[in-house]
This record gives C-alpha cells, sequence and structure tokens, in this order.
C-alpha cells in the first residue's frame, strides 16, 4: 500500500460546482498534513495546512479523518482558475520530517 | 525576493556528465529538502536536512546521487555519471522547521541526452 493515496481524476466539473478530493494515508502516527496546488509546469505551491478540527479559507475547507486515516479538500463555487492538479501531503513524523506527496488528483473546470 | 531560489532553472549535460544543481533555501528555514518529479509523475523524495543533524538520504535512488548543505543554508545536489533516466524537475523546498509548511522552489529542468 502507497503512504499516500489519491485519486488520480481528472475530475471534470462546470464553474460554480462543489468538488470534493480525498486522500488516505498509510502510517497512523502521521502529524502534520497540507493540500499542495501543482500548475502545469510550476512548483507546487501551499494551499493550506489541514488541522485536526478542521480548517476554512475562502471557498477552500480541509477536513481530517484520523480514525479513518483520510483527509479531504473541499471546494465551493469552483472558478476556472481552480483548474490544477491537488496534492496530499502527509508528514510522517517517525524521526524524520520528510513530506510524502500524493501523485496529486486533477481538477479541471469548464466554462 | 525571499523565497526558495534555484539553478539552474535548466541544465542539458551529455550522458555520463556530472551536474551539480543548487539550492538557496528561504533565510531562517532550518529544514531543507529536494524531491524529483518525472514527466505526469508525482514527487519523489530524495533527501531532507533539518540543522545540523544527520540528513534523511532514504529517497536518493543510488550512490550516484549526493547532496550536502554548507553553513545550515545553501545546499548542492550532485548527480554523477548522469544517465538519461535522470531526466526529471529537481525541486528543492525549505520549512522553517521540519513539520511546517514546506516552500518550494521553481525547480532545475534536468536533460540528460
Amino acid at each position: 500500500r502507497k503512504e499516500v493515496e489519491q485519486d488520480p481524476g481528472p475530475f471534470n466539473v462546470p464553474e460554480g460546482a462543489t468538488v470534493a478530493f480525498n486522500c488516505t494515508y498509510s502510517n497512523s502516527a502521521s502529524q502534520s498534513f497540507f493540500w499542495y496546488r501543482q500548475d502545469c509546469r510550476k512548483e507546487p505551491k501551499l494551499l493550506m495546512s489541514v488541522y485536526s478540527s478542521g480548517n476554512e479559507d475562502g471557498r477552500f475547507t480541509a477536513q481530517l479523518n484520523r480514525a479513518s486515516q483520510y483527509i479531504s479538500l473541499l471546494i465551493r463555487d469552483s472558478k476556472l482558475s481552480d483548474s490544477a492538479t491537488y496534492l496530499c501531503v502527509v508528514n510522517p513524523s517517525s524521526g524524520t520530517y520528510k513530506y510524502i506527496f500524493g501523485t496529486g488528483t486533477r481538477l479541471k473546470v469548464l466554462a | 525576493g525571499a523565497g526558495v531560489s534555484q539553478s539552474p532553472s535548466n541544465k542539458v549535460t551529455e550522458k555520463g556528465k556530472d551536474v551539480e544543481l543548487r539550492c538557496d533555501p528561504i533565510s531562517g528555514h532550518t529544514a531543507l529538502y529536494w524531491y524529483r518529479q518525472s514527466l505526469g509523475q508525482g514527487l519523489e523524495f530524495l533527501i531532507y536536512f533539518q540543522g545540523n543533524s544527520a540528513p534523511d538520504k532514504s529517497g536518493l535512488p543510488s550512490d550516484r546521487f549526493s547532496a550536502e548543505r554548507t553553513g545550515g543554508s545553501v545546499s548542492t545536489l550532485t548527480i554523477q555519471r548522469t544517465q538519461q533516466e535522470d531526466s526529471a524537475v529537481y525541486l528543492c523546498a525549505s520549512s522553517l522547521f521540519g513539520d511546517t509548511e514546506a516552500f518550494f522552489g521553481q525547480g532545475t529542468r534536468l536533460t540528460v541526452v
């Protein structure tokens, strides 16, 4: 089993739609979780950290479910500019702090 | 210009040559990471530096790959005797501490011909 797994998509949604991605992780001791966004041929950029209590930033909501070992990202009122690949990132925190990246979920928002 | 800086942005090299890739992290960041991303693939962890601790080299794919971080700041990733399968984008990131969010440089696109 991969350490971090994501549905690669693509998710094709119309503008204004709500879309959700899940990401599962295998190490139950993992402590830090993030969502990154990567545009084509660009470096990944931090979208938001994921806190135990869940957090919201404008149209984006991230949640953590430790019991089932997954994190989620919800995007409301999708914009064309949201089209990108969304990377789930987990820090296993098992003596080292290397970040493990999922392979990403590709989102395309259609006009 | 307070972001992570990588150089060169592009590098074309002949198979068998050695290459050096440089990363300047954000000032004050104690953690530095190297990742590799092949076309259409996810990010592959290579190596992680944290302060003065021994680096986590568990992701280096072979002994042709090495990295150092001088003075807790600038890092150099060296690939010896490059092979075509080394062609990828090499991304460097830094974070304030080991478990805080990481910020990426724009990457070095390495092409081995």
